[in-house]
C-alpha cells in the first residue's frame, strides 16, 4: 500500500500569514499516462471533507486562489498564501494512482 | 444541485449486519464510479470501497474484504454498502463520495454528509 505522510501534524497561523503543508508518498504518484494522482481535501469542523485541489495543482472553481498545490513524484505541498478564519480545519492529502486509495494522517490548521 | 445523502447508520452489536444507502441527485449517477470512505471517531479518513458505473467491478480495502459488499441501483440513483460480521473497529462515520475518473482525473469531488455506524 502507498503510505501518505503529512507534516506538520498541526499549525497555528496568524490571519493574513502564509501556511504550508507537506505530503510525502512512499511511491511515485506519477502514472504512465503522465498524470499525477495527488489530491488535497479540507474537512471543516463538523463537516464532510471537501475537495480543494486535484492532480497536484488544479483548484476546483469554487476554491479561493490563495490555495495552491505543487510538487511531483513523491513530494507535494499545499500552500495558503494568506490564511483566513474560514480556512480552519483538517487538511488531508490523498493518492488515487493505486488501490487501496490512501489518505495522509491530516494536518490541523488553527487560527492564532 | 449535485447531492449525496447517506442513511442507514445505527448502533449494532458485534457480529451484526447493517446496510447503508446513499441517494444521489443532480447528476447522471449511472456515469460515475462511486466510493465509500469512513472516519473513525477522532481519526483520519479511510477509503473503504469503489464500484464501477455499471457495477461490473468492485474494489475493497483489505480490512473489509469478505465482510462488506458495495452495490448500486442505477435505476434508483442509489449506492449501497452491505456490512456483515461487524467489529468494534468498524465504528465510524461512513461517507459516500462520487469518484470522478477519466477527464476528472480520479477525484472524489462530491461527498455526502455521512451516516454514523456504532458497533458496540
Amino acid at each position: 500500500d502507498i503510505v501518505m505522510t503529512q507534516t506538520p501534524l498541526s499549525l497555528s497561523v496568524t490571519p493574513g500569514q502564509p501556511a504550508s503543508i507537506s505530503c510525502k508518498s512512499s511511491q511515485s504518484l506519477m502514472h504512465s499516462d503522465g498524470k499525477t494522482y495527488l489530491f488535497w481535501f479540507l474537512q471543516k469542523p463538523g463537516q464532510p471533507p471537501q475537495l480543494l485541489i486535484y492532480a497536484v495543482s488544479n483548484r476546483l472553481s469554487a476554491v479561493p486562489d490563495r490555495f495552491s498545490g505543487s510538487g511531483s513524484g513523491t513530494d507535494f505541498t499545499l500552500k495558503i498564501s494568506r490564511v483566513e478564519a474560514e480556512d480552519v480545519g483538517v487538511y488531508y492529502c490523498m493518492q488515487s494512482i493505486r488501490r487501496p486509495l490512501t489518505f495522509g494522517g491530516g494536518t490541523k490548521v488553527e487560527i492564532k | 444541485e449535485v447531492q449525496l445523502v447517506e442513511s442507514g447508520g445505527d448502533l449494532v452489536q458485534p457480529g451484526g449486519s447493517l446496510r447503508l444507502s446513499c441517494a444521489a441527485s443532480g447528476f447522471t449517477f449511472s456515469s460515475f464510479w462511486m466510493s465509500w470512505v469512513r472516519q473513525a471517531p477522532g481519526k483520519g479518513l479511510e477509503w473503504v470501497a469503489n464500484i464501477q458505473p455499471d457495477a461490473s467491478e468492485e474494489y475493497y480495502v483489505d480490512s473489509v474484504k469478505g465482510r462488506f459488499t458495495i452495490s448500486r441501483d442505477n435505476a434508483k440513483n442509489s449506492l449501497y454498502l452491505q456490512m456483515n460480521s461487524l467489529r468494534a473497529e468498524d465504528t465510524a462515520v461512513y461517507y459516500c463520495a462520487r469518484y470522478c475518473t477519466g477527464d476528472c482525473l480520479r477525484r472524489m469531488d462530491v461527498w455526502g454528509q455521512g451516516t454514523t455506524v456504532t458497533v458496540s
